[in-house]
């Protein structure tokens, strides 16, 4: 059973256009993180959200945690080849070890 | 480069045969994981150190695999009698120690593949 549940796993869009990706559970997160991973390479740091309702927003990505922590989605604008990768998304559940849970990621695929 | 470093970036083994990896968290961050990652999924927690005190372990850390962090800087993970199903990235990460925010900085990863 996934903890976390992204969607969609997959999404190919053409260069240019805007797209979400969301990142559900039924369970509350104390914070929650978002990771981009290339092919053979370890997940790499986008943002962290703590706050319910928070946005947060980095250039043409845009972050935003649900006002119950338990979902959070992200908004690319206007996509672009470089943004090709594996998009994870990871908590780490109130009151519990602090390891993070992570979805099975959305892979996007930006075309030029 | 003061990331998290991993070693070797890959890995291949005959089956039965013991392996292990190395990791060398950020100066200075007490905490340090193990994730495994298989084609098509998110990584799965190992393992976690504070310091060098291994806090937890998984249920997938099967009597195989063991992990050691002898002097809360660097870290191993050892894995005997290697099986096909063992072939995975093997992901290491560490993070500070602030109250309530669990971020975490993840190395390169050792891809291993078991023949």
């Amino acid at each position: 059973t996934q903890l976390l549940e992204q969607s969609p796993q997959f999404l190919s869009i053409q260069e240019g256009e805007n797209l979400t990706v969301y990142c559900n559970s039924s369970s509350v997160f104390s914070s929650l993180q978002w990771y981009r991973q290339e092919p053979g390479e370890g997940p790499v740091l986008l943002v962290t959200v703590v706050t319910g309702g928070e946005v947060k927003k980095l250039k043409r990505l845009t972050f935003q945690f649900g006002d119950a922590r338990k979902d959070s989605s992200l908004h690319i604008t206007a996509a672009q080849p470089g943004d090709t990768g594996l998009y994870l998304c990871a908590g780490a559940i109130s009151g519990s070890a602090r390891q993070l849970t992570f979805g099975s990621g959305t892979q996007l695929t930006v075309l030029p | 480069d003061t990331g998290v470093s991993q070693d070797p970036r890959h890995k291949i083994t005959k089956r039965g045969q013991n392996v292990t990896f190395r990791c060398d968290p950020i100066s200075e961050h007490n905490r340090l994981y193990w994730y495994r990652q298989t084609l098509g999924q998110g990584p799965e927690f190992l393992t976690y150190f504070q310091n060098e005190a291994q806090l937890e372990k998984s249920r997938l850390l099967s009597d195989r695999f063991s992990a050691e962090r002898p002097k809360g800087s660097f870290s191993t993970l050892e894995i005997q009698r290697t099986e096909q199903g063992d072939s995975a990235m093997y992901l290491c990460a560490s993070s500070p120690n602030p109250v309530g925010i669990y971020e975490q900085y993840f190395g390169p990863g050792t891809r291993l593949t078991v023949t």
